[in-house]
């Protein structure tokens, strides 16, 4: 199994562009979920969906949008990128609808916009 | 909302025992979550305590304490590939809050 997959591994964008982070997981999870991690902030939540077609936002959404078309992939959108969304971005799933089962994390984007 | 409190960094040498706290303030509460962290690398999951009491997993425990709104994770044993950061987490029915992390330091 290769459990949660992102891709890329590592981005620049310039300010304005937009791009999409792929997120795949082949566990069969139901709930997948958007952080990013800032040195000194913890990873905060962007976005979370506990199962196919449902989305909700987390802590932190503004300038990011998600979908989830089907259970296995949780793609995250930039719309139009900020140096402010300089950051290292992880994708992680969960059994069940629940965060609360133990995460598995993906291997991370790191993304710097300039 | 949820907040979190623990301490930013912990220092310890090989073969001790050490003990990383965490408070929190939170509403719907679910359990506590404790996570590990290499530097670089992406988080894995430790523990978790939806009651009270002691969880023990190998050289690694974690206690949650809901009256208090407290848990700590306690490590045993500490060897040198124990130095990373350590994040506790409260879950809500939806949602995982992290703390903003400690670092463990392990010295020969």
């Amino acid at each position: 199994n290769a459990g949660v997959t992102q891709t890329p591994k590592f981005q620049v964008l310039k300010t304005g562009q937009s791009m999409t982070l792929q997120c795949a997981q082949d566990m069969n999870h139901e709930y997948m979920s958007w952080y990013r991690q800032d040195p000194g902030m913890g990873l905060r939540l962007i976005h979370y969906s506990v199962g196919a077609g449902i989305t909700d936002q987390g802590e932190v959404p503004n300038g990011y949008n998600v979908s989830r078309s089907t259970t296995e992939d949780f793609p995250l959108r930039l719309l139009s990128a900020a140096p402010s969304q300089t950051s290292v971005y992880f994708c992680a799933s969960s059994q069940g609808n629940s965060p609360n089962y133990g995460y598995t994390f993906g291997s991370g984007t790191r993304l710097t916009v300039v | 909302g949820q907040s979190l409190e623990q301490p930013s960094e912990v220092t310890a040498v090989e073969g001790a025992i050490v003990q990383i706290n965490c408070t929190y303030q939170t509403s719907g509460f679910y359990g506590l979550s404790w996570y590990q962290q290499h530097d670089g690398g992406a988080p894995t999951f430790l523990s978790y305590n939806a009651l009270d009491g002691l969880e023990e997993t190998g050289r690694f425990s974690s206690f949650l304490s809901r009256s208090d709104s407290y848990g700590y994770l306690l490590l045993q044993e500490l060897q040198m590939k124990d130095s990373a950061s350590y994040f506790c987490a409260v879950g809500s029915r939806s949602t995982l809050t992290f703390g903003k992390g400690t670092m463990l330091l392990v010295s020969p």
